[in-house]
């Protein structure tokens, strides 16, 4: 199993707090992804990595922000927490940004905003 | 622009019956494939990929899915269905020259039945 981690696992907060959830490999990948998963929507991508310092948004970014100081983390941050953020929240990585790479999943944080 | 459209959001089988997981592609340039796997209370793993060699491809636990560019589809099928194959199962597409970053559809459930 790749080794990725996330943390913390489950999380309960309140609207308005602001929340930091972390992602952490040990592989070495370049690439870094945050997804949340919603029932009925799938997988949508937030924001993604492809180096230090180098992030991008994704489809659904409004309301998060990213970092990416050293290779192996990978922080999202939800400024101010709001009830539509209550997800699961997936990183994923890949060795390189070929089209044709599979991505490596974390076991994913539930995140509840009451 | 790519999309991926998984038709039916529950299958239900049962064991040892046929599992035909449906999935159709748009994509403007040519495709990179893949099905994933989730079981419950973990992240996506991939089951089988498509890069442009074989149309056949097998993948892992016994499933196969067949690209059909002329019908823009990818499905994903196992002769036997297993009491372990319930799960979640997500089509994702990504292009070469496209965005190199998958799609993912909306997933099916796959539920066996004894």
């Amino acid at each position: 199993d790749a080794g990725i981690t996330q943390s913390p696992r489950h999380k309960v907060t309140e609207t308005g707090t602001p929340v930091t959830l972390r992602c952490h490999q040990t592989e070495n990948h370049r690439y870094m992804y945050w997804y949340r998963q919603d029932p009925g929507h799938g997988l949508r991508l937030i924001h993604y990595s492809y180096g230090v310092k180098d992030t991008d948004k994704g489809e659904v970014s409004d309301g998060y922000s990213v970092s990416r100081s050293k290779t192996e983390d990978f922080l999202l941050t939800l400024e101010s927490a709001t009830s539509s953020q209550t997800s699961v929240y997936f990183c994923a990585i890949t060795s390189s940004g070929g089209a044709g790479n599979e991505q490596f999943f974390g076991p994913g944080t539930r995140l509840t905003v009451l | 622009a790519q999309s991926v459209t998984q038709l039916g959001s529950h299958v239900s089988v049962s064991e040892g019956a046929l599992v035909l997981l449906r999935c159709n592609y748009s994509s403007s340039v040519p495709p990179y494939l893949f099905w994933y796997v989730q079981y419950p209370n973990q992240g996506l793993q991939l089951l089988l990929k498509y890069t442009s060699a074989a149309t056949l491809v097998k993948g892992i636990n016994g499933f196969e899915a067949e690209f059909k560019k002329s019908e823009t589809s990818f499905h994903l099928t196992k002769p036997s269905a297993h009491m372990s194959d319930a799960a979640e199962y997500f089509c994702a597409v990504s292009s070469a020259g496209g965005s190199y970053i998958p799609t993912f559809g909306r997933g099916t459930s796959l539920i066996v039945h004894p």
